[in-house]
């Protein structure tokens, strides 16, 4: 079973389209994280939620919207989507209590044409 | 705040010879460091952590690394190199609040035959 999953893992889109990306744990964590990498591979945090209470909220757009509906879910929610939206985004999750090691899913490459 | 310093974007090293990646630190609290690998098309999975116990740390595929306070380093080192070992890594710190990982830029390391 696999601990972290994302979908899709791609995903083509035009410009000003919205799209959504899912990701789900079974590892029984209480934080789910998205993290953003750019093309020259740098990994920035966007959001995290605990418990689905949301804890982190980094310098986005607000075209970017998370939803936490349980402690096993996190979904990304993106507007009106525009050419420098293009990454890859991860999914991860980690218990908040142990030392803070996170568990990633495989990507979700973005790109908008 | 805290952060992370990789020197080196890229290395490179030949098949069994010693890999040595560099990753120094800043942090206001006792950090928990971090080495993640990431594959080509994959997720980043753990290597190996600090979370203040032995200063030297063994991970995963042969790998270790070192903390040393004085030097604010987390250098990681592998005694002979694997074409398998190809890959780009991270080095990551917990943010402030414990409730994050703060990545570096990556090191992309190459193996020749």
């Amino acid at each position: 079973d696999t601990a972290v999953s994302q979908t899709p893992k791609y995903l083509v889109t035009q410009m000003g389209n919205d799209k959504s990306i899912k990701c789900e744990q079974n590892l029984g964590h209480d934080t789910m994280y998205w993290y953003k990498q750019d093309s020259k591979k740098f990994l920035k945090i966007m959001f995290s939620y605990n418990n689905k209470e949301l804890i982190i909220n980094e310098t986005v757009p607000n075209r970017f919207s998370p939803k936490s509906p349980d402690k096993a879910h996190l979904n990304l929610h993106i507007n009106s989507l525009e050419l420098g939206d293009s990454a890859v985004y991860f999914c991860a999750s980690s218990d908040i209590r142990n030392t803070g090691e996170l568990f990633f899913g495989e990507g979700s490459r973005l790109t908008v044409l | 705040a805290q952060s992370v310093t990789q020197l080196g974007s890229h290395v490179s090293v030949s098949e069994g010879a010693l890999v040595l990646l560099r990753c120094n630190y800043s942090s206001s609290v006792p950090p928990y460091l971090f080495w993640y690998v990431q594959y080509p098309n994959q997720g980043l999975q753990l290597l190996l952590k600090y979370t203040s116990a032995a200063t030297l740390v063994k991970g995963i595929n042969g790998f270790e690394a070192e903390f040393k306070k004085s030097e604010t380093s987390f250098h990681l080192t592998k005694p002979s190199a694997h074409m398998r070992d190809a890959a780009e890594y991270f080095c990551a710190v917990t943010d402030q609040a414990g409730t994050a990982l703060i990545f570096g830029k990556g090191t992309t390391l190459s193996v020749s035959s």
